[in-house]
């Protein structure tokens, strides 16, 4: 059973791109979480999402950064119109049903460096 | 807001002594989870274990084991016999019962010692 996939492993884009990450889940896992991890701090929760719906966004920045999690593929973290500010490691995780009783399953992270 | 707080930014310990991390939380939800999850430097986020509020028991996996004491609001992982390949920032987390996130400490950097 593979793991949570995330891709590209490392993005590099410069000053006003779009950066598009990728996360397909555990296989039977219908819930996602990206997560954000600045150099030297911990992860600071942006999106939960379940199959075609955003369930949490709170902790998404309103302007430029959108997420999906469409009925077929993988969830999208979409950043438009980057800044050197968005340079940080991006997780994904997955889980089979709703926290707290769930233990969620990371990806190995897309690191993303704005030039 | 839940808030959860990891006291040592930094620990050390000797190869095959046993460690302590801290952790405590802050709630009023009767119901949640607690997670410790390990980062090497390869920047993978590894689970390592996981305690409920309800459990009875403090929960165990092999060489990591969870001293919940829940009147204290304190989740402390304890990491028996260190091995070099332990040294990591470790990461306690807080299990929401609205099930939207869990929210990491700001973690503890270990270092193994031969």
């Amino acid at each position: 059973n593979a793991g949570v996939m995330q891709n590209p492993r490392h993005l590099v884009r410069r000053r006003g791109q779009e950066a598009r990450l990728r996360c397909s889940p555990m296989k039977g896992h219908s819930h996602v979480y990206w997560y954000r991890q600045l150099p030297e701090e911990g992860l600071k929760f942006m999106v939960y999402l379940q199959k075609e719906n955003i369930i949490d966004e709170s902790g998404m920045p309103k302007e430029r950064f959108s997420a999906e999690f469409p009925k077929e593929g993988p969830s999208i973290l979409r950043i438009q119109q980057v800044v050197r500010g968005d340079s940080a490691a991006y997780f994904c995780a997955s889980s089979p049903r709703r926290l707290p009783n769930e233990k969620l399953f990371f990806g190995s992270g897309t690191q993303l460096s704005v030039l | 807001a839940q808030k959860i707080t990891q006291t040592q930014p930094g620990m050390f310990v000797q190869e095959k002594e046993a460690v302590t991390l801290d952790c405590t939380y802050d709630t009023s939800d009767p119901s949640y989870g607690l997670f410790w999850y390990k980062q090497p430097s390869s920047g993978e986020m590894i689970f390592l274990i996981y305690q409920g509020s309800y459990d009875q028991q403090n929960a165990t996996e092999g060489r990591y084991s969870l001293n919940f004491q829940k009147a204290r609001k304190s989740a402390n992982l304890v990491i028996s016999a260190s091995q070099l390949g332990d040294s990591a920032m470790y990461f306690c987390a807080f299990g929401e019962t609205s099930g939207s996130r869990l929210t990491f400490g700001e973690g503890t950097q270990l270092t193994v010692n031969p």
